[in-house]
C-alpha cells in the first residue's frame, strides 16, 4: 500500500462546477495534511493546509479531514479552466520528518 | 531571499560523471527537504534536514547520492557515477520551523543524464 494514494484521474469538469478531488493516506499518526497545485513544467505551489479534523475553506478552495478514516478531500468551487493543473496530496509521515506525495490527481476544466 | 533559490536551472551530463545541485532556502526557514520528480509522478522525498543536520535521509536511492548543509542554509546534493536512470527534475523545499509546517518549493533543477 502506498503511504499517500490519489486517482491519477484527469478529473474534467465544466466551467462553473464543483471539483472534489481525493486522498487517502496509510499512517495513523500523521497530524499534518497539505494541498499543492503542479502546472505543467512548474514546482508545486501549496495552495491549503489543514491540521484538524473538518473543513477548512480559503476563497473557492475547502480543504476537508476526516483522521478516523484517514481521508483528505479538496473542493474547488467555480472552477476556472485557470485551475487546470495536477493537484498533489502531502502527508507528514514518520514523526514529521517526510513530506509524502501522492502521485496527483490531474484536473481539465472545460469552458 | 524572498523563495527557495536553485541552481542550476537545467543541468545536462555525461553517464559516469559527478555533479553538484544547489538549493537556497528561504532566509530564516530551518527545515530543509529534497525531493525527486519523474515524469507523471509526484514528488519523491529524498532527504530532510533540521539545521546543519540530515535528521532523514531514507529517501536516498543509494550511496551514489549525497547531500549536505554545512552552516544550515544552503545545501547540495551531490551525485557521483551519474546514471541515465537519474534523469529527472531534483526539487528543493524550504520551511519555517521543524518538519510538520507548510514547505515551499523552488523552481527545480532538471537534471538530463545522456
Amino acid at each position: 500500500q502506498k503511504e499517500v494514494e490519489q486517482n491519477s484521474g484527469p478529473l474534467s469538469v465544466p466551467e462553473g462546477a464543483i471539483a472534489s478531488l481525493n486522498c487517502t493516506y496509510s499512517d495513523r499518526g500523521s497530524q499534518s495534511f497539505f494541498w499543492y497545485r503542479q502546472y505543467s513544467g512548474k514546482s508545486p505551489e501549496l495552495i491549503m493546509s489543514i491540521y484538524s479534523n473538518g473543513d477548512k475553506e480559503d476563497g473557492r478552495f475547502t480543504a476537508q479531514l476526516n483522521k478516523a478514516s484517514q481521508y483528505v478531500s479538496l473542493l474547488i468551487r467555480d472552477s476556472q479552466p485557470s485551475d487546470s493543473a495536477t493537484y498533489l496530496c502531502a502527508v507528514f509521515s514518520g514523526g514529521y520528518n517526510k513530506l509524502i506525495f501522492g502521485a496527483g490527481t490531474r484536473l481539465a476544466v472545460h469552458p | 531571499g524572498a523563495g527557495v533559490s536553485q541552481t542550476p536551472s537545467n543541468k545536462v551530463t555525461e553517464k559516469g560523471k559527478y555533479v553538484e545541485l544547489r538549493c537556497d532556502p528561504i532566509s530564516g526557514h530551518t527545515a530543509l527537504y529534497w525531493y525527486r520528480q519523474s515524469l507523471g509522478q509526484g514528488p519523491e522525498f529524498l532527504i530532510y534536514f533540521q539545521g546543519t543536520g540530515a535528521a532523514d535521509d531514507s529517501g536516498l536511492p543509494n550511496d551514489r547520492f549525497f547531500a549536505v548543509r554545512p552552516e544550515g542554509s544552503v545545501s547540495t546534493l551531490k551525485i557521483q557515477r551519474t546514471e541515465r536512470g537519474d534523469s529527472a527534475v531534483y526539487l528543493c523545499a524550504s520551511s519555517q520551523e521543524q518538519g510538520g509546517t507548510e514547505a515551499f518549493f523552488g523552481q527545480g533543477t532538471r537534471l538530463t543524464v545522456v
